[in-house]
Formats: C-alpha cells, sequence, structure tokens
C-alpha cells in the first residue's frame, strides 16, 4: 500500500478559484515534498516541508504539515490553465528514499 | 545547464529480451534513483544509487538491475523483459551534500511497451 495517498485523485476547478489537494502518509517522516508532472513529462520539485515545519508558501503555493494527523495539503491560489497537471507528494521516512503518493490530476478550465 | 537525459524516450521490445535504459546526469549528483510509474500507483522505487560502486534495491526490484561505474550514469537493465514492465520509467537525481531524500531532479522519462 501506498505511503502518501492524494486527495481528491481527480480536481476540476475554473481559472481564478483556488485548488486544495491533501496527502495522508502512514509513518512518521522526516520532510514531505510536493511534485509537479505536466502530462508526459518528468516531475518537478515544487516545496519541501521539514516534520518541525507547519506551514510554507512559495509564490501562490502554500502547504501545510500536520504531523499529528499524519497529513499535509497543498493549496494553489488564483489557478491558472497552466496549473493543470498532475500533483504528488512524497514523503522522506528515513528509509533512504521517496516514497511518492499516486497524485491528484488538476484540471483548471480557462 | 545541468540536465538529467533519460534514452531512449520510447522502446517497444519483445518478452525475454534483455533492455537497458540510460540515465545520464551532468548535475554531478551522489544520489540517482530509478523509479516506474503506473496508473493507479503513483512512482514505485525500483533501484538506487548514493555513489559510485553503490547500489540498493527498492520496492520493485525484481526483474531489474542496476551498476554505477561513475557519477553520472546509472543505466537499469531489464534481463528478460515481461509484459508486467511495461511502464514509464523515471531517472532521478539528488544532493552533493549527501542528502539522498532532499530535492529530486527528474528526466522525461522512458516508455517501454514489452509485447
Amino acid at each position: 500500500s501506498q505511503q502518501g495517498e492524494e486527495d481528491p485523485q481527480a480536481l476540476s476547478i475554473q481559472e481564478g478559484e483556488n485548488a486544495t489537494m491533501n496527502c495522508s502518509y502512514k509513518t512518521s517522516i522526516n520532510n514531505l515534498q510536493w511534485y509537479r508532472q505536466n502530462s508526459g513529462r518528468g516531475l518537478v520539485h515544487l516545496i519541501l516541508i521539514r516534520s518541525n515545519e507547519r506551514e510554507k508558501h512559495s509564490g501562490r503555493l502554500r502547504v501545510t504539515l500536520d504531523t499529528s494527523k499524519k497529513s499535509s495539503s497543498l493549496l494553489i491560489t488564483a489557478s491558472r490553465a497552466a496549473d493543470t497537471a498532475s500533483y504528488f507528494c512524497a514523503t522522506d521516512t528515513g528509509r533512504r528514499a521517496l516514497t511518492f503518493g499516486s497524485g491528484t490530476r488538476l484540471q483548471v478550465q480557462p | 545547464d545541468a540536465e538529467i537525459t533519460q534514452s531512449p524516450r520510447h522502446k517497444i521490445t519483445e518478452t525475454g529480451r534483455q533492455v537497458t535504459l540510460a540515465c545520464h546526469q551532468t548535475w554531478n549528483h551522489n544520489n540517482m534513483f530509478w523509479y516506474r510509474q503506473d496508473l493507479g500507483h503513483g512512482l514505485r522505487l525500483i533501484h538506487y544509487s548514493y555513489g559510485v560502486q553503490d547500489t540498493n534495491k527498492g520496492e520493485v526490484s525484481d526483474g531489474y538491475s542496476v551498476s554505477r561505474s561513475n557519477t553520472e550514469d546509472l543505466p537499469l537493465t531489464l534481463e528478460s523483459a515481461a509484459s508486467s514492465q511495461t511502464s514509464v520509467y523515471f531517472c532521478a537525481s539528488s544532493g552533493t551534500s549527501g542528502d539522498p531524500t532532499g530535492e529530486l531532479f527528474f528526466g522525461e522519462g522512458s516508455r517501454l511497451t514489452v509485447l
């Protein structure tokens, strides 16, 4: 079973709306990362949040981490059509390599 | 600019054949990884390496092997391709600082079809 599970599996919103994606995980982590994947391309790192951090911002991205609930959320504000992609969370559980979830497919309608 | 490249980008092969997917990075990263991506499974770790002559098995390593003879390359070999190995394969690398679980840099992927 996956260490990280994203929710929802798919999300469709209008341009200008906010998009929120959630990630739940099972075991304790050192850090959690979010990646973006455009169709047919490789993954691109968005943001890393460490286990002792609760919130982090990068441009229009806001990531929160709740270690007591073993969950994280990625908020994209004022979404654009160019934000259409799949988004993955990845966890560092101290096992020497990142473990990825199955992703959320985001569709932003212009 | 530094980059990570995979080849071939697309390959069709037959069951039982040996296949090698190449991965070359110019970041001078010590850490390199191979993942496979399948619908419904996200990315699953196949093999990884923390430096020259170091290789480690991931969660789905059966039927795959890697070797690390220099810093830049980590080729992935399918010894005897099976239809279950039809997938998209991603190579990634990270860090010069010894932190293997920092930001990963991914290649564009190699789509393999085994008939």
